[in-house]
Formats: structure tokens, C-alpha cells, sequence
């Protein structure tokens, strides 16, 4: 059973550093092929794509972000991490990690999400 | 980046009645290699999204058949073939030929 789960500061001050975990089983982040995005959602806004990290350890990210973000996995292939440097108020949103089997199926499995915050 | 625009960003429908929504493409999401990296997710109310449709026209793992995509090039269209009452929530389009993967505004399925 292949199950993701965010989890994060929930709030933090403008200027700081957004550290947010991915952990997830029922897959093996060094199987051929596997990749695991960040997305992000404001509150009542459509989706954003940030980051993503694939088997090979290879690294994307979204080019308007890219100044800001660090995507990374452990050694073990069961978390992925992601870091957001420089927070603002705009950075407030729902942010998810998805994985991808291969490349071209879509993320078919989803986290439930972690609302952060930022305020001063 | 790509952008892709939803039509209608609302639609009402009764159970059973077929629905489709539309995304239109800004750029061609016709690939070099072949394929056409367009995707639909469905997000229920307070729910992740989850993935419906993928490279135009296949269905997902577990999704039931009622859902069907179809298009090409810039046009795009996702049908419902009798809506039931778990369909209501928020549908996406979004785009993989491009790079960054962007998401299209939603359309929001309501019951009638």
C-alpha cells in the first residue's frame, strides 16, 4: 500500500527557511523510473508545481522558484525533503508530495498535505 | 510557462447527466517524442488531488469508465458519461511537455 505524508513547521516568520519531510512506504524511491514532486496549493487557488527528485537522484525545479528551493532525499529512498529559503506571506499554502512511477503517468498517488503558514 | 485556461470554471449538473470541461493549451503539448503530456486530476472538497486521465486518453489505475479524455495539439476535453454524486469537486488540467509542469485554473463540478 503506497502512502505519502508531508509534514512541516505550520507556521513560520517571513525571511525564514521552510524545511517541509516527505515520508512515504509502499515504494522505493530508487526503483527505476520512480520520481516525487512538491506541489503547493494556496487556499482557494489552483496548484503550483515546485520541485521534484527522481530515482536517479537527478533534481527539477521550477525555474520562477528555483533561487529558493532545494529538493533532496535520504539515503534510505523513504523521505524526500524540501527547503524554501527566504519565506514571505505569499509562500502561505497547502503543499503536497506526489510520486510519479515513470515520468509520463501522472502523480497517481498523493500526500494528504501540510498547511503552512507564514506570519509575523 | 504554459498556460492553461479552464472552460467553464463552474458547471452545474444533475446526477446522471453527462458533463465536459475544456483546456486550451497556450502552446502546442505535442512533444518531440510523440506524446502528448497532458494529464486530469479530480480534487474532492478537502481532499489531495488524484489523478484521473493521463497522456490525454488513458485511464488511471481504478478509475471508473465514465470518465474519458480526448484531444490534441492545444484543445483538450475531459467527459463525465453520468455523473454521480462522488464526481463533485474541483477537475485540473495540467501540463508535462513543458517544463515547469503548470496546472490550469480548475473547474468546479457542482450539483444542479
Amino acid at each position: 500500500q503506497v502512502t505519502l505524508k508531508e509534514s512541516g513547521p505550520g507556521m513560520l516568520q517571513p525571511s525564514k527557511t521552510l524545511s517541509l519531510t516527505c515520508s512515504f512506504s509502499g515504494f522505493s524511491l530508487s526503483t527505476s523510473g520512480m520520481v516525487v514532486s512538491w506541489i503547493r496549493q494556496p487556499s482557494g487557488k489552483s496548484l503550483e508545481w515546485l520541485a521534484a527528485i527522481d530515482w536517479d537522484g537527478d533534481k527539477y525545479y521550477n525555474p520562477s522558484l528555483k533561487s529558493r528551493l532545494t529538493v533532496s532525499k535520504d539515503t534510505s529512498n523513504t523521505q524526500v525533503f524540501l527547503k524554501i529559503t527566504s519565506v514571505d506571506i505569499a509562500d502561505t499554502a497547502t503543499y503536497y508530495c506526489a510520486r510519479a512511477e515513470v515520468y509520463y503517468s501522472g502523480w497517481d498517488y498523493w500526500g494528504q498535505g501540510v498547511m503552512v503558514t507564514v506570519s509575523s | 510557462d504554459v498556460v492553461l485556461t479552464q472552460t467553464p470554471p463552474t458547471s452545474s449538473a444533475t446526477i446522471g447527466q453527462s458533463v465536459s470541461i475544456s483546456c486550451r493549451s497556450s502552446q502546442s503539448l505535442l512533444d518531440s517524442d510523440g506524446n502528448t503530456y497532458l494529464y486530469w486530476y479530480l480534487q474532492r472538497p478537502s481532499q489531495s488531488p488524484q489523478l484521473l486521465i493521463y497522456l490525454v486518453s488513458k485511464l488511471g489505475s481504478g478509475v471508473p469508465n465514465r470518465f474519458s479524455g480526448s484531444g490534441s495539439g492545444t484543445d483538450f476535453t475531459l467527459k463525465i458519461s453520468g455523473v454521480e454524486a462522488e464526481d463533485l469537486g474541483v477537475y485540473y488540467c495540467v501540463q508535462g511537455t513543458h517544463d515547469p509542469p503548470t496546472f490550469g485554473g480548475g473547474t468546479k463540478l457542482e450539483l444542479k
